[in-house]
C-alpha cells in the first residue's frame, strides 16, 4: 500500500533552515507528481508547493516563494522542502502528498515545524 | 489566485441528518474541485474528486454535486464517524487552493 512518511520537523530558531523529507513506497515514485500542503495550529489547510513527476517544474504558493525549495530524488523515492529563513508563521504540520489526475489522493501523517526561539 | 469560499463554516448535526456544504470558486474551474475530510490529529481524506466522483473506498452517503462556479457536498445520514472537518480544493490551476473548511460538529 501507499506509504508517504515524512521527518525532519522540530522546533528550530527563527531565521534558520530546515530540510523537511518525504520517503514514498508501494508506488512508483517517479510517475507522480508531490505536494507539500501544511496546516497551522488550529487553522485550515494552505497548499505550498508541487513539483513534476520529474522535477522538471516546480510551483509554489506566493507565502513561500524565494523562501522554500521543493525537490525531489527518483532514485531514493524521496521529496524534500528546504525551507530557508524561517519565521513564525510556518510554524504548522507539513503534509507530503500524492497527486493522481487531479486530485491529492494520498497524505502522510505529517511533520510538525515550530520556529520559536 | 482562486479563491475558495466554504459555507458554513461550522455546523451542528444530528445523526442521520441530511447535511449540505457549498464551496464557492472566485472563478470557473470546470470540475476541478475535490472534498476532503479531516478528524482531529489526522491526515485529510479524499471524499470526492471531479466534483462528483466517490473516491473508492467511501461510503456512498457521500456525493458531490456542481451548479455552475458552486460546489455541494452532501452527507445524505450523518453517521457518528462523519463528525469532522471538510475542505474543497480547486485542481484547475496553480496555486491549488482550500476553502477555509466546515466543522460537522454534533448537536
Amino acid at each position: 500500500q501507499v506509504q508517504l512518511v515524512e521527518s525532519g520537523g522540530g522546533v528550530v530558531q527563527p531565521g534558520r533552515s530546515l530540510r523537511l523529507s518525504c520517503a514514498a513506497s508501494g508506488f512508483t515514485f517517479s510517475d507522480y507528481a508531490m505536494h507539500w500542503v501544511r496546516q497551522a495550529p488550529g487553522k485550515g489547510l494552505e497548499w505550498v508547493a508541487v513539483i513534476t513527476y520529474d522535477g522538471s517544474n516546480e510551483y509554489y504558493a506566493d507565502s513561500v516563494k524565494g523562501r522554500f525549495t521543493i525537490s525531489r530524488d527518483n532514485s531514493k523515492n524521496t521529496l524534500y522542502l528546504q525551507m530557508n529563513s524561517l519565521t513564525a508563521e510556518v510554524t504548522a504540520v507539513y503534509y507530503c502528498v500524492r497527486q493522481t489526475t487531479q486530485w491529492l489522493v494520498d497524505w502522510g501523517q505529517g511533520t510538525l515545524v515550530t520556529v520559536s526561539s | 489566485d482562486i479563491q475558495m469560499t466554504q459555507s458554513p463554516s461550522s455546523l451542528s448535526a444530528s445523526v442521520g441528518d441530511r447535511v449540505t456544504i457549498t464551496c464557492r470558486a472566485s472563478q470557473s474551474i470546470s470540475r476541478y474541485l475535490n472534498w476532503y475530510q479531516q478528524k482531529p490529529g489526522k491526515a485529510p481524506k479524499l471524499l470526492i474528486y471531479a466534483a462528483s466522483s466517490l473516491q473508492s473506498g467511501v461510503p456512498s452517503r457521500f456525493s458531490g454535486s456542481e451548479s455552475g462556479t458552486d460546489f455541494i457536498l452532501t452527507i445524505s445520514s450523518l453517521q457518528p464517524e462523519d463528525f469532522a472537518t471538510f475542505y474543497c480544493q480547486q485542481s484547475h490551476s496553480m496555486p491549488y487552493t482550500f476553502g477555509q473548511g466546515t466543522k460537522v460538529e454534533i448537536k
